[in-house]
């Protein structure tokens, strides 16, 4: 089946500094991707879908130049968290997409002290 | 605007007991509707996926029923184990198969042995 990798898993980063998470498809091509964000408690809030080899398209209220996403091949996709703060600390999750669904990655937890 | 609501936000039960948990969304024009499971800290993975043109998916102990007109879907659990202990989400694909998904908060399992 499809599968879909993150890395890292979880990370750990003082405020200020800039932190990077991957989102790849293994072993499919996915010209979509999508980046959610999911506080405690809470559900899955979609950010942006990113395009390979465009812009990423980003959801109401999400600071485009605060998330960085590059979405260079058909297997890979980028977030960088620039400037990271406290409430930033969330739990971030990608899917990459087929033809016929969606399959998710198994999440990064980023805490921002 | 695009709504999916989950009824109960959690649940308890006793081991062995068949369940239903509900979703309902606002807007009919749904794609496909899918169940997830989320452990806690831990991603999704994906349980059952109904197309729009399709009434109910089964897959083992699990059935998922999808009401267009009502807006409504529901998740029944047979036989319910304590490993079922998860929060489950339902999510509407809304845009085709590359659209984003709407997610509901989740229902809280708990199946107690």
């Amino acid at each position: 089946g499809a599968v879909v990798s993150q890395h890292p898993s979880w990370v750990i980063c003082k405020s200020g500094t800039s932190v990077k998470i991957e989102c790849r498809s293994l072993d499919f091509q996915a010209t979509t991707m999508f980046w959610y964000r999911q506080f405690p408690k809470q559900s899955l809030m979609l950010m942006a879908t990113s395009n390979e080899g465009s812009k990423a398209t980003y959801e109401q209220g999400v600071e485009k130049d605060k998330f960085l996403i590059n979405h260079a091949s058909l297997t890979l996709s980028t977030l960088t968290v620039t400037s990271a703060h406290p409430e930033d600390s969330s739990f971030y999750i990608c899917s990459a997409t087929t033809s016929y669904q969606q399959y998710f990655g198994p999440g990064t937890r980023l805490t921002v002290t | 605007k695009q709504e999916v609501t989950q009824i109960p936000a959690a649940l308890s039960v006793p081991e062995g007991e068949n369940l239903v948990l509900n979703c309902s969304f606002t807007d009919s024009a749904i794609y496909n509707l899918q169940w997830f499971r989320q452990d806690p800290g831990k991603g999704l993975t994906s349980l059952l996926l109904i197309q729009s043109s399709q009434r109910e998916q089964t897959s083992g102990r699990l059935n998922a029923s999808l009401d267009k007109s009502s807006g409504r879907s529901t998740l029944y659990i047979a036989a319910s184990q304590p490993g079922d202990s998860a929060t489950y989400l339902c999510a509407g694909t809304y845009g085709g198969s590359q659209g984003n998904l709407i997610f509901g908060k989740g229902t809280k399992l708990s199946v107690k042995p």
